[in-house]
């Protein structure tokens, strides 16, 4: 168990909708990242939050999201969804932002649009 | 831009023989090294990790070494068991906040 929840664990929704997923770090850590695995692009880095301030950005849509709140927990948020949204969406967390801090991750929210 | 290539799988060994997964990097300075595991329907779990040169990351009897001279951070172990079966990661950690940049990953099969 690496001390970082994601909720919900799985999320079926139709084309067009928006879903919230969840995710809490471990304790005291501030930095939290998101990633996308898919089958066709691999695990792909979407955003980076730090103690509630966004501190960097990937490969992530217009229709998505993220904030990362006072408590340090964070919400990414995927509005009119496509098909080629469903894909497994990995929270992590690390104690602090830099290359040599290694980030914990999640169970995962895996996310299927029909 | 920093990239990671990996072996690709899959791999499918016997249980107790040696496992190399060879994986290079591209990247401007020297960013910190991981290997990750993904076991079947589980998130990433941290291997091991170098953060410098000639640095040995080692864990559950996996070793990986952070090779400068030829960019590569190849994951080894002397004898595998069938509990061994996942996914591997190779990732470099972006030198400024630290987003990590991942290899397509290898799938290892151990036979009993």
């Amino acid at each position: 168990d690496s001390g970082v929840t994601q909720t919900p664990k799985h999320l079926i929704t139709a084309t067009g909708q928006r879903v919230t997923l969840r995710c809490s770090p471990r304790s005291g850590d501030l930095s939290v990242y998101w990633y996308q695995q898919s089958l066709d692009q691999g695990l792909q880095f979407l955003i980076q939050y730090y103690n509630g301030e966004e501190r960097a950005k990937g490969n992530i849509l217009e229709r998505f999201s993220a904030q990362q709140f006072p408590d340090l927990h964070s919400e990414l948020n995927l509005s009119s969804l496509e098909l080629g949204d469903s894909a497994l969406y990995f929270c992590a967390s690390s104690g602090a932002s830099g290359s040599s801090y290694e980030q914990y991750f999640g169970p995962g929210t895996r996310l299927t649009v029909t | 831009g920093n990239s990671v290539t990996q072996m690709e799988g899959p791999v499918t060994l016997s249980e107790e023989a040696f496992l190399t997964i060879n994986c290079t990097y591209t990247a401007t300075g020297y960013p910190s090294l991981f290997w990750y595991v993904q076991y079947p329907g589980e998130g990433l779990q941290l291997l091991l990790k170098a953060t410098k040169a000639d640095d040995k990351g080692s864990n559950k009897g996996f070793e990986a070494t952070y090779r400068k001279e030829t960019t590569s951070f190849h994951l080894e172990k002397g004898s595998v068991q069938v509990s061994d079966s996942a996914v591997y990661f190779c990732a470099l950690s972006d030198l400024g906040g630290g987003k990590l940049i991942f290899g397509q990953g290898t799938e290892l099969s151990v036979k009993p």
